[in-house]
This record gives structure tokens, C-alpha cells and sequence, in this order.
């Protein structure tokens, strides 16, 4: 068990809908990253916070959206969904910022199916 | 651009051997390598990492071999074990942490 936690397991929904994924990061971890891994593809960075700040986007559409709250909890919020948004969402949690290195730990994902 | 490239989709592999994953960059700057494992249903494991400054590190059965002139790292895993089966991918990150840029993964298969 990595300690992170991920809510819901699976999601289907359909076109033109929007949906929210929730990551409650490992104890004690200040940064929260999301990834996208679709069919047969390695996982895309999408968005990273540290302490409720954004810290660094990667390919993220502008249709998606990120937040981390006081909690240090962090929410991905997906509209206008397309058949292309099906896929196993992650989210990781490091305690990068406290000094040296720091691997992430991912959670167990969401799978997202649009139909 | 894929700056993590994993050129092997999949690898078999005969229980009590070597395995050995291979994964190329291209990105110079990048000063943290790492191995991560994963199995159908579950996120990634964290295995093993290596600096940049670095050419070999080693955890159990499992090393990783750094070689900065050719870009290029390979994970070993000594003997393997039915329970390795599972994808591998490698990553890398630069300014010692943060987001990871992660290869395509590559399956390996331990055959009894």
C-alpha cells in the first residue's frame, strides 16, 4: 500500500460530462501530481501542486483542471468529456521540496471510461 | 518528443535467470533515473533509483546500471521470479525531484 488513495476506482460516463477524481496524498507528502495513461501508452504528466500551488503543467488540456486544497488533498476536474479522455488517471505523492531527492508514490488510479 | 524511450515492448524471460530491461534517453539534463514496476490494476511501484552522478546501484536483486556517455540505463534483476512478472518502466526527472518523464514500459514475463 502506497499511502496514497485514489476515489472513485472506475467512472463511466458519458460524452459532454463532466466528472472530478480525488487523490488524498501519503501523509506528510506536499506535493500532488497527476498522470494519464491511455491504451498502450506510457504515463503522460499532466499537473503537479506543492502546498496547494501549482509547480509545474505538462500536457494537460484546457478542458481539465486541477486543485489542491488546505488538506493538501487534490481534486482533477474533467469537462466536456470526449471518447479520447478514456483512461487510467494516477495521481502520485512526493515529499519533494524538503531537500534531496524523492520518488513519488502512486495511487491505485481511477479508470475513466466515456461511452 | 519522447525524451524516455523503453524500445522493448515486452520480455521473457526463464524463472532463476537474468532479466535484463533496457530504457535510452535523450535529455542530458536530467539527474535522477528510476524503475518502477507495475501490475494490472494497481498504480506503480517505486524499485529502485540512481543519480546522475552515479553508474551502478544496487538493491537485492535488482540493479541498475547508469551510462551517461551512451544515454542510455538498464535494470537487472538476479534471479528472477514468477512474481517479477509484471511492466516495468523506467523515468526520469531533473532538479532532484518533482514530475517524472516516464518510457512506455516494457512486460516481462517469468516464465516457471
Amino acid at each position: 500500500d502506497s499511502g496514497v488513495t485514489q476515489t472513485p476506482k472506475h467512472l463511466i460516463t458519458a460524452t459532454g460530462q463532466r466528472v472530478t477524481l480525488r487523490c488524498s496524498p501519503r501523509s506528510g507528502d506536499l506535493s500532488v501530481y497527476w498522470y494519464q495513461q491511455s491504451l498502450d501508452q506510457g504515463l503522460q504528466f499532466l499537473i503537479q501542486y506543492y502546498n496547494g500551488e501549482e509547480r509545474a503543467k505538462g500536457n494537460i488540456l484546457e478542458r481539465f483542471s486541477a486543485q489542491q486544497f488546505p488538506d493538501l488533498h487534490s481534486e482533477l476536474n474533467l469537462s466536456s468529456l470526449e471518447l479520447g479522455d478514456s483512461a487510467l488517471y494516477f495521481c502520485a505523492s512526493s515529499e519533494e521540496g524538503r531537500g534531496g531527492f524523492s520518488p513519488l508514490h502512486f495511487g491505485n488510479g481511477t479508470r475513466l471510461t466515456v461511452t | 518528443d519522447q525524451q524516455v524511450k523503453q524500445n522493448s515492448p515486452s520480455l521473457s524471460v526463464q524463472e532463476g535467470r537474468i532479466s535484463i530491461l533496457n530504457c535510452d534517453y535523450t535529455n542530458s539534463m536530467f539527474d535522477y533515473f528510476l524503475w518502477y514496476k507495475k501490475y494490472p490494476a494497481e498504480g506503480p511501484t517505486f524499485l529502485i533509483s540512481i543519480s546522475s552522478i552515479k553508474d551502478k546501484n544496487e538493491d537485492g536483486r535488482f540493479t541498475v546500471f547508469l551510462n551517461k556517455s551512451a544515454k542510455h540505463l538498464s535494470l537487472h534483476i538476479v534471479p528472477s521470479q514468477p512474481g517479477d512478472s509484471a511492466v516495468y518502466f523506467c523515468a526520469a526527472s531533473y532538479n532532484q525531484g518533482g514530475k517524472l518523464i516516464f518510457g512506455q514500459g516494457t512486460e516481462l514475463s517469468v516464465k516457471p
